[in-house]
């Protein structure tokens, strides 16, 4: 059963240009949904984060919207760089306990110079 | 403040040897997972620890163990080593009253 669907798989988007990725989820009970960002090599690190009390999050370039009503949520990269290029992941968890974190299957984004 | 480390960070073992992977953390940090990430499959949980002496089981927790006997390190243990066990491990900590999980840089572990 996965809880965290995330499309697409793979992204190419040229240097400037918007990136768009996008999560579905089931649990009713999630009210943390992170977004990760990870390099070649490297660990995941937190980019973004939002709570289903608010609509948008916006960080520099770097955008979260949410549906609570269509359980969507989706991030967004304006004028994508390069330096963006990497995985990015999805994540949901529910308050109290562990906060255990379930991660979709992430998109790999390609930036074109 | 190193954040947290992996020991080691690559390693070929061969099917039914055994292993421990190790997991420091100098944040203080309550909360510790182990993830395992391969190819189209995001990050699974195997265990997490909510806190010194306390383990619990993930989403995939077959064929691994783990021990946290002191606050900043959490072991994982292969006992013995399957081809299905190759991946890249992930250890993460977090802080209580906060969701923001830190990452370590990985272990690639290869059974042949």
């Amino acid at each position: 059963q996965q809880q965290v669907k995330q499309s697409p798989q793979s992204l190419i988007v040229q240097k400037g240009g918007i990136s768009i990725i996008n999560c579905a989820y089931e649990n009713t009970a999630f009210d943390y949904f992170p977004w990760y960002q990870q390099f070649p090599g490297k660990g995941p690190a937190l980019l973004i984060a939002i709570r289903p009390d608010v609509s948008e999050k916006k960080e520099g370039r770097f955008t979260i919207s949410f549906n609570k009503s269509a359980k969507q949520f989706s991030l967004h990269i304006m004028d994508s760089q390069p330096g963006d290029s990497a995985t990015y992941f999805c994540a949901a968890s529910r308050q109290g306990g562990s906060e255990k974190l379930v991660f979709g299957k992430g998109t790999k984004l390609t930036v074109n110079p | 403040n190193a954040g947290v480390t992996q020991t080691p960070k690559f390693r070929v073992l061969k099917t039914g040897q055994s292993m421990t992977l190790l997991c420091a953390q100098d944040m203080n940090h309550e909360y510790m997972y182990w993830y395992r990430q391969d190819p189209g499959m995001g990050l699974r949980l195997i265990h997490y620890s909510v806190g010194e002496g306390t383990t619990a089981k993930g989403e995939v927790p077959d064929g691994y163990n783990v021990s946290r006997l002191k606050k900043q390190n959490f072991l994982l243990g292969l006992e013995s080593a399957a081809p299905s066990q190759t991946s890249v491990y992930f250890c993460a900590s977090r802080t209580s009253g906060r969701n923001e999980q830190f990452f370590g840089p990985g272990t690639r572990l290869t059974v042949l």
